[in-house]
């Protein structure tokens, strides 16, 4: 059974650098999935991130605006986040999830998040 | 740059109603590439649907998705307790490769 586990300060502060871990086990972040992040603020929807596959090639959502690193850690099984720059809007859940490819009725590849962490809460204040 | 809207914003239904849920996207997009997810309080997402119709692996077949171009549409037939909750409809965008989240439509009693 594939976990994931997010891990990092809770309290960051403005124009800090917000910094987060998400150990991976029953399964190698080697193996060829890509591993992405998505947050969530406080009473609102979901924001996608970005991702990174087991080479290391990353995307990142644009809205983003560059503040934001991907990186693995394959002798601990784990990849983290970096956004630097913040601001209270920075404050949120961050999950860390698994994206599987899964082949759709017309023959194409959905990738679907379909293993998520529990969720770590990241408060940006002074 | 894939919009997605989500209505209603709230359904209030009761146990063993059918609810209908609706996802529009700003410009005619693949079916292979649109996605539902549930949330509830406190948890994170659950892969509910993937390209449109297809169910995740242990989503019970009372949900069901369908729809094409602009407009989609998440039911579920007869809804359980444990349904009420959060419901997103997702884009994966592949040139650039993007995920993009509606804003979601709350299932409450």
């Amino acid at each position: 059974q594939v976990q994931l586990q997010e891990s990092g300060p809770g309290l960051v502060k403005p124009s800090g650098t917000l910094s987060l871990t998400c150990a991976v086990s029953g399964d190698s972040i080697s193996s060829g999935y890509w591993w992405s992040w998505v947050r969530q603020p406080p009473g609102k929807g979901l924001e996608w991130i970005g991702e990174i596959y087991h080479s290391g090639l990353t995307n990142s959502n644009p809205s983003l605006k560059g503040r934001v690193t991907l990186s693995l850690d394959k002798s601990n099984n784990q990849f983290s986040l970096i956004v630097t720059s913040v601001t209270a809007a920075d404050s949120a859940v961050y999950y860390c999830a698994r994206v599987t490819p899964l082949l759709t009725s017309a023959g194409n590849y959905y990738y679907g998040m379909d293993v998520w962490g529990q969720g770590t809460t990241v408060t940006v204040s002074s | 740059e894939i919009v997605l809207t989500q209505s209603p914003g709230t359904l209030s239904l009761s146990p063993g109603e059918r609810a209908t849920l609706s996802c529009r996207a700003s410009q005619s997009v693949s079916s292979s590439y649109l996605g539902w997810y549930q949330q509830k309080p406190g948890q994170a997402p659950r892969l509910l649907i993937y390209g449109a119709s297809s169910r995740a692996t242990g989503i019970p077949d009372r949900f069901s998705g369908s729809g094409s171009g602009t407009d989609f549409t998440l039911t579920i037939r007869r809804l359980e307790p444990e349904d009420f909750a959060m419901y997103y409809c997702q884009h994966y965008g592949i040139s650039p490769r993007i995920f993009t989240f509606g804003p979601g439509t709350k299932v409450d009693v």
